[in-house]
């Protein structure tokens, strides 16, 4: 099982709204990502947590504030967002040892809209 | 800079036929390579990986070279069938470096039936 979910698959919110991105998985990984994807272009990575603590955080704005309550959740908690953050919010995961532990699994997305 | 380059924005193929796509990457401290296929609005979908010590994978209807000395690979998808139409991202990892995946800009491929 490579399964990855998101929830919700779409999000309109106003730019004094607080919505909050879930992210789970059942593969035992003990990495997981979020990343933002444009249109046309690749996804671009904003936080990684290695065994439920932040390991990376790519300069991301702090109106968006990353979480993981435990190995298999992800969230991702959003506050006065501008009309640019609007994009595919991505969420993925992977091992942290073992012989594959570069493949990332990314989940279908959550197309946020901030009006 | 551009680590990893994905020079043809698009490729189209006839069903049936051989989809050969490439990427070229100049950071020799890359040890894994990884190929996705996304959908339109949807996430990317992990199809096939290599690592720098091999030289070649395969997995069904796709098979990935790696030519180390060239800093290029490819992707090669027969038979190509028309449910393969998507954009498809090369990505590379240097495992030393926060195993962060470096991504090219993607080669949207359309398969005609």
């Amino acid at each position: 099982d490579t399964e990855v979910t998101q929830t919700p698959k779409h999000l309109v919110m106003g730019m004094t709204n607080k919505k909050s991105l879930k992210c789970e998985q059942h593969m035992g990984h003990r990495a997981m990502y979020w990343y933002k994807q444009k249109a046309k272009k690749p996804p671009e990575l904003m936080f990684v947590y290695s065994y439920e603590k932040l390991s990376i955080n790519e300069s991301v704005p702090s109106r968006f504030s990353p979480e993981c309550p435990n190995s298999s959740l992800l969230n991702l908690h959003l506050h006065a967002l501008q009309p640019e953050d609007s994009a595919l919010y991505l969420c993925a995961s992977s091992q942290l040892g073992g012989a594959k532990f570069y493949e990332q699994y990314f989940g279908p997305g959550t197309r946020l809209t901030v009006t | 800079d551009q680590q990893v380059k994905q020079n043809s924005p698009s490729l189209s193929v006839q069903e049936g036929r051989i989809s050969i796509l490439n990427c070229d990457y100049t950071n020799s401290m890359f040890d894994y390579f990884l190929w996705y296929k996304k959908y339109p609005a949807e996430g990317p979908t992990f199809l096939i990986s290599i690592s720098s010590i091999k030289d070649k994978n395969e997995d069904g209807r796709f098979t990935v070279f790696l030519n180390k000395s060239a800093k290029h690979l490819s992707l090669h998808i027969v038979p190509s069938q028309p449910g393969d139409s998507a954009v498809y991202f090369c990505a590379a990892m240097n495992a030393g470096n926060n195993r962060k995946l470096i991504w090219g800009l993607g080669t949207s491929l359309a398969v005609n039936p």
